[in-house]
């Protein structure tokens, strides 16, 4: 069964720093790529970051030169270090598979996210 | 404001069928697939339609999805109480982005 479980989130004062985690299972997490997706309380989804299996690496501008996405596949491990934080990115964070056998961008599994609070 | 547009939210009776609409750009829909979400209350979105029309594993024939130009439409028949959710389109953008639509919230009465 695949799983994916995010962990890290939590409450942060405005211009700290957050790292969240991903760990999948029941799946080789190494043969796909990965994103993360927010959705702010009461708002829409919103696209994040995404990483391929080689390391390609892609950002909203939101979040360009403050976040960094990376993946260990020896832990089967997606993380987003959050860097510069704002009130405007508390949100729910999703971690996403991306397979690459789609032709295009689709998410198939989503984990049940995490809650980080951007408040002082 | 989102790149792509949904209506905010629809409506129809229990059975009946109902589309939902998702305006894009050349940028985006016009140039790849549309991928539909469904997302109950309190829970992860979940994939109901890629590559503009396919359906993943699982995800009944009631749901459909098609593509002109720039503009993507999904539709869901026999409706039932269990669909209430906010379903959203997502393509990517030559920004090398994924771009998603506001959300449309669907209510079955």
């Amino acid at each position: 069964e695949v799983q994916l479980v995010e962990s890290g989130g939590g409450l942060v004062q405005p211009g700290g720093s957050l790292r969240l985690s991903c760990a999948a299972s029941g799946f080789t997490f190494s043969s796909y790529s990965m994103n993360w997706v927010r959705q702010a309380p009461g708002k829409g989804l919103e696209w994040v970051s995404y990483i391929s299996r080689s390391s390609t690496i892609y950002y909203a501008d939101s979040v360009k030169g403050r976040f960094t996405i990376s993946r260990d596949n020896a832990k089967n491990s997606l993380y987003l270090q959050m860097n510069s934080l704002r009130a405007e990115d508390t949100a729910v964070y999703y971690c996403a598979r991306e397979p690459d056998y789609y032709e295009s961008s689709s998410f198939d599994y989503w984990g049940q996210g995490t809650l980080v609070t951007v408040s002082s | 404001q989102s790149v792509l547009t949904q209506p905010p939210s629809v409506s129809a009776a229990p059975g009946q069928k109902v589309t939902i609409s998702c305006s894009g750009s050349s940028s985006n829909i016009g140039n790849d697939y549309v991928s539909w979400y469904q997302q109950l209350p309190g829970t992860a979105p979940k994939l109901l339609i890629y590559e503009n029309n396919k359906r993943p594993s699982g995800i009944p024939d009631r749901f459909s999805g098609s593509k002109s130009g720039t503009s993507a439409t999904l539709g869901i028949t026999g409706l039932q109480t269990g669909d209430e959710a906010d379903y959203y389109c997502a393509t990517w953008d030559s920004s090398l982005s994924v771009v998603f639509g506001g959300g449309t919230k669907l209510t079955v009465v």
